[in-house]
């Protein structure tokens, strides 16, 4: 099956720090990936639509200068918080979408605490 | 702006027991997906349903699709400490292929 893979799967940050998060799609071509966050035992929020050369869509209340999204080619998408601070401590997640069929496959996430 | 509303959010069962979990909109999706969340794992995918009035069953579980594409539902028979998660139903808006998630059911299956 196919197979997205996230890294890092944990980070921990000094506040004011930046931190760059990976979604790879590893046998397919992704055109679309979401990004995702998750806050303790809540569901996922749709942050933003990444498309694959041109800009991301955020969705109402995301800052899109602090979470700052590169999917430069059809297998990497990049999400980058931004002088991250504690509130953006989180747990994200990215999903792809196939070029082939319309099944989402979801990375593994990435827990990242901002101390 | 797209709503999902789960129900129940919480659910503590005896293993045996049977249980369903509600997933309702007041749109219309294209799609409806149910996935199941491990702590610090992304969900994974149960099944999609497409058509409305659609049942699909996968083993112990039944997924039905509501006939007019707002709702669905997920029923477990004979719970299993296993089934043990985080439950989310996720809804497709028509022609976005953007995924919605519902507020989850956390579900906790006692042996």
């Amino acid at each position: 099956g196919a197979v997205v893979s996230q890294h890092p799967s944990w980070v921990i940050c000094k506040s004011g720090t930046s931190v760059k998060i990976e979604c790879r799609s590893l046998d397919f071509q992704a055109t679309t990936m979401f990004w995702y966050r998750q806050f303790p035992k809540q569901s996922l929020m749709l942050m933003a639509t990444s498309n694959e050369g041109s800009k991301a869509t955020y969705e109402q209340g995301v800052e899109k200068d602090k979470f700052l999204i590169n999917h430069a080619s059809l297998t990497l998408s990049t999400l980058t918080v931004t002088s991250a601070h504690p509130e953006d401590s989180s747990f994200y997640i990215c999903s792809a979408k196939g070029t082939v069929n319309e099944k989402l496959f979801f990375g593994s996430g990435t827990q990242l605490s901002v101390l | 702006t797209q709503l999902l509303e789960q129900s129940p959010q919480f659910l503590s069962i005896q293993e045996g027991e049977n249980l369903t979990v509600y997933c309702n909109s007041s749109s219309v999706f294209s799609s409806l997906q149910w996935y199941r969340q491990e702590p610090g794992e992304g969900p994974v995918l149960l099944v999609t349903v497409v058509t409305g009035g659609e049942v699909k069953k996968l083993k112990r579980l039944t997924f039905q699709f509501g006939d007019a594409r707002k709702d669905s539902s997920l029923h477990i028979t004979a719970a299993q400490p296993g089934d043990t998660g985080l439950y989310l139903c996720a809804g497709e808006g028509s022609g976005t292929y953007k995924y919605i998630f519902g507020t989850g059911t956390r579900l906790k299956v006692l042996a």
